[in-house]
């Protein structure tokens, strides 16, 4: 059974602050690792996917890296705007269907 | 990427009643899947939404309480049955295309309240 684990759950940052968000997983042939912000009240708003250890991504102030047991988000210089819940979550196998961490609750202050 | 439309956005609902949900999307698209989303947790998949046959449970999840539709490649409806207000929730219908390496793609969601 696929399993995601993210921590810390919630991180309060000062605008500016820089920091990092981990995913832990442990699935049978990852298929791919997502990585999705989602706002109070709205839908998961997709960011990146990882598919291979060593792959990194970016995205703005957000840059994603994936090993063979645990994705970062790395949030550089983080904006008031950043602050909304990060979520992570795995694809295996063949099956298309996610697997989703508790996700993360970042709260940058200006 | 893909549009998602989910309908209604939100409601409130009588115990014993029952809502259905519907998603419509922007591009014929393979995979259709329902998720919840209860308060101040993470995503649950429900179900895969098949089209032309029987949508795909995951455990704990039922037919009889979430009946699927999947009439094409486009358009998915849940409903939820003889509500109670444990099902209180959001509901979010996602989509992906049934090859290597596809992004998944979320609607809005739909916060249903059970009173």
């Amino acid at each position: 059974e696929d399993q995601v684990t993210q921590s810390p759950e919630a991180l309060r940052l000062q605008e500016g602050e820089s920091s990092s968000l981990n995913c832990s997983y442990t699935v049978s042939g990852l298929r791919g690792l997502f990585w999705y912000r989602q706002d109070p009240g709205k839908g998961p708003e997709f960011l990146f996917t990882l598919y291979s250890a060593g792959e990194e991504k970016e995205k703005e102030r957000l840059k994603a890296t994936l090993t063979k047991k645990e994705s970062f988000l790395h949030i550089t210089a983080p904006k008031p705007e950043d602050s909304a819940t990060y979520l992570c979550a795995v694809q295996s196998g063949s099956a298309r269907q996610l697997t989703f961490g508790s996700g993360t609750q970042l709260t940058v202050l200006p | 990427s893909a549009v998602i439309s989910q309908k209604p956005s939100r409601d409130i609902c009588q115990r014993g009643t029952s809502l259905t949900i519907q998603c419509q999307v922007d591009s014929q698209v393979t995979m259709m899947f329902w998720y919840r989303q209860q308060p101040g947790q993470s995503l649950t998949l429900i179900a895969t939404a098949n089209q032309g046959s029987e949508a795909t449970y995951e455990s704990g999840f039922v037919i009889d309480k979430f009946p699927i539709s999947r009439p094409n490649l486009t358009f998915s409806t849940l409903t939820v049955s003889n509500m109670s207000p444990e099902d209180s929730s959001i509901y979010l219908c996602s989509v992906a295309r049934r090859h290597m390496n596809t992004e998944a793609f979320f609607g809005q969601g739909t916060r249903l309240t059970v009173v």
